[in-house]
């Protein structure tokens, strides 16, 4: 089972932030947060992925809480091709030799209007 | 970053009969995941494969069900077996490109059982 709790559905307006938020309670200390899309017809895309520390990349920025139970995924300056199912996932992460499996819940509907 | 080629990318079978889904990846990788996405649902992870060793396979999937090959470091093959209309599904393989267990995922092969 998935152990993030996200809203099933958004709107942003094109060129607004958009701020997508994510429940992860029972998160371990060794868990990490991962963020991927989906655009319509697509495979997944990675985003972005954090331990406790806040990310920032050429896509996005991940916004962990100080306890580390909910995280925020960040698009700066939201376009309509950022529209997609936006997946947040927990998961340990084995290192260099990291071979985790992802375990993917609902996702949150994100839709940008012009 | 990975490059990752599905074939085939869409396929229209009958039930009763077989269809075998090949993976490519641009570079060797050590661990491919096949996942399966139901109408409308989100990704579920069928099993992971690595090079040499038998696929492990997720709860509620069997390899008599859904066979993996994986003879080297840069393919592997998923077969769906003996299909009926409910395994109408988007199948996906990924591959692990750690550190950091972010995973790459092919455009995804569209399967329609009638």
């Amino acid at each position: 089972d998935a152990k993030t709790t996200q809203p099933p559905s958004m709107d942003c307006a094109e060129g607004r932030a958009a701020n997508l938020p994510c429940n992860h309670s029972t998160i371990s200390g060794n868990e990490y947060v991962y963020w991927y899309r989906q655009i319509h017809s697509q495979g997944p895309q990675y985003i972005i992925h954090g331990l406790k520390n806040n990310e920032t990349n050429e896509m996005a920025s991940l916004i962990i809480t100080e306890d580390r139970k909910s995280s925020t995924l960040i698009l700066p300056h939201a376009t309509l091709r950022d529209t997609a199912v936006y997946y947040c996932i927990v998961e340990a992460n084995a290192g260099g030799t990291s071979y985790g499996k992802l375990t993917f819940g609902q996702g949150t509907i994100l839709t940008v209007h012009p | 970053s990975a490059v990752i080629s599905q074939k085939p990318s869409r396929d229209i079978c009958q039930r009763g009969t077989s269809l075998t889904i090949q993976c490519q990846v641009d570079s060797q990788v050590t661990m491919m995941f096949w996942y399966r996405q139901q109408p409308g649902q989100s990704l579920t992870l069928i099993a992971t494969a690595n090079q040499g060793s038998e696929a492990t396979y997720e709860s509620g999937f069997v390899i008599d069900k859904f066979p993996i090959s994986r003879p080297n470091l840069t393919f592997s093959t998923l077969t769906v077996s003996n299909m009926s209309p409910e395994d109408s599904s988007i199948y996906l393989c990924s591959v692990d490109r750690g550190p950091g267990n972010i995973q790459y995922f092919g455009a995804g092969t569209r399967l329609s059982v009638l």
